[in-house]
């Protein structure tokens, strides 16, 4: 059983166009959180929730928009989508509210924007 | 904010050889430093990890190091086998920030057979 799923895999679209990815954990874990992994494999966080409420959030976008249906899902919308936004994004979770534990990582979704 | 400083960017080894990455991070409040390993087009997944009131730790051919006074802390991989070719990410985290790791750059590891 996968731990930290994310869904799609793979994800290519035009610029303009809006998007989800759509991440789940079965690890009965508090934390989840999103990151964004550019092309120089830099990894870097954007969003982080705790038990449906938001934690962390860093410098992104407003055209990125989080949501936390429940402590074991978390989504990312992304409206107007831009070529910069081209990534690989990963979904991870960690118990608790993450302090000093460790994160479980999704596969990932690769976002090409065209 | 924490910043994470990770060196060097990329290295590579023949195989047999021992490997060492180092990171300095900026914020003494820090007390967790997970280490991340990255294969490639997969995701990170943890190796190894620290606290700050231990000074080492080892996991057969993996240890950390660390030293809190002078801020940094050091993956050693020894005996390296080609299915150690990754890149590897340290981080650093405190209690008081909801659980946020600061990653550093990465470093691109190749073990030559």
């Amino acid at each position: 059983d996968t731990a930290v799923s994310q869904t799609p895999k793979y994800l290519v679209t035009q610029m303009g166009n809006d998007k989800s990815i759509k991440c789940e954990q079965n690890l009965g874990h508090d934390t989840m959180y999103w990151y964004k992994q550019d092309s120089k494999k830099f990894l870097k966080i954007m969003f982080s929730y705790n038990n449906k409420e938001l934690i962390i959030n860093e410098t992104v976008p407003n055209r990125f928009s989080p949501k936390s249906p429940d402590k074991a899902h978390l989504n990312l919308h992304i409206n107007s989508l831009e070529l910069g936004d081209s990534a690989v994004y990963f979904c991870a979770s960690s118990q608790g509210r993450g302090n000093g534990q460790p994160q479980h990582f999704g596969d990932g979704t690769r976002l090409s924007i065209l | 904010g924490e910043n994470v400083e990770q060196h060097p960017s990329t290295l590579s080894v023949q195989e047999g050889d021992s490997a060492v990455i180092k990171c300095t991070y900026s914020d003494s409040a820090s007390n967790y430093f997970p280490w991340y390993k990255q294969e490639l087009g997969k995701r990170p997944q943890l190796i190894i990890d620290i606290r700050s009131n231990v000074g080492e730790k080892k996991d057969q051919r993996i240890a950390v190091t660390l030293n809190k006074t002078a801020k940094h802390f050091s993956l050693h991989i020894t005996e390296t086998q080609p299915e150690d070719s990754a890149v590897y990410f340290c981080a650093a985290s405190k209690h008081t920030n909801a659980g946020k790791s600061t990653f550093g750059d990465g470093t691109t590891l190749t073990v030559k057979p």
